[in-house]
């Protein structure tokens, strides 16, 4: 499966400012997706990102706040605009390893876990 | 929106003992893959289920697509300490190539 490298992998912020995170894949992959996990919540889908094209956000999250870029298909990053202290959590970067009676299965990175003042 | 409702929440068990957790749903799913999130960690996939009434096994753990298409439970036997993280329910929401989550399930180990 793909191997997925995020960073930063802890980072303490302040509040207003924005932090990019940054996700690399060591294969190609067609679907990236972030996801978020509030202190001992479940994960959340923010967006999916497709290379060429604009990432598609759920509902709840919009692009001023979580801007994310394609820019090819083994990278993304996504970032968190005018942070504020319930914009802690765990980021985490995931990609799509195939299809079967098409449903995805996701790989994972280790995540990034922002803590903000 | 499509939910899944995992229970227990959390688990603390002693070494050895066997472990059950289940997933259901008002909504029926073509999917249903169980994960593990270590401390620290993303979380890693350890089941995936594709077809209603399928048992499958992956080590000491095991587990069952419902035939209703709305629950799966997964088993894990003998705990050991390394059993010890949050297991998540996952299946493909109505639209796309997304997955949504349960809530998790914390399981802590006593040896």
């Amino acid at each position: 499966s793909a191997v997925i490298s995020q960073k930063p992998s802890r980072d303490i912020c302040q509040r207003g400012t924005s932090l990019t995170i940054q996700c690399q894949v060591d294969s190609q992959v067609t679907m990236m997706f972030w996801y978020r996990q509030q202190p001992g919540q479940s994960l959340t889908l923010i967006a999916t990102a497709n290379q060429g094209s604009e990432a598609t956000y759920e509902s709840g999250f919009v692009i001023d706040k979580f801007p994310i870029s394609r820019p090819n298909l083994t990278f993304s990053t996504l970032t968190v605009s005018n942070m504020s202290p319930e914009d802690s959590s765990i980021y985490l970067c995931s990609v799509d390893q195939g299809t079967y009676s098409g449903a995805n299965v996701l790989t994972f990175g280790a995540g990034s876990r922002l803590t903000v003042l | 929106g499509q939910q899944l409702n995992q229970s227990p929440q959390s688990m603390f068990i002693q070494e050895g003992e066997d472990v059950s957790m289940n997933c259901t749903s008002s909504s029926i799913f073509n999917t249903w893959l169980w994960y593990k999130q270590d401390p620290g960690e993303g979380p890693v996939l350890l089941i995936a289920l594709y077809k209603a009434g399928e048992l499958t096994s992956n080590g000491r753990l095991t587990a069952q697509f419902g035939i209703t298409r709305k629950d799966s439970f997964l088993n894990i036997s003998a705990s050991i300490p390394s059993d010890v993280g949050i297991y998540f329910c996952a299946g493909p929401m109505e639209y796309g190539n997304k997955l949504v989550f349960g809530a998790g399930t914390i399981l802590r180990v006593k040896s």
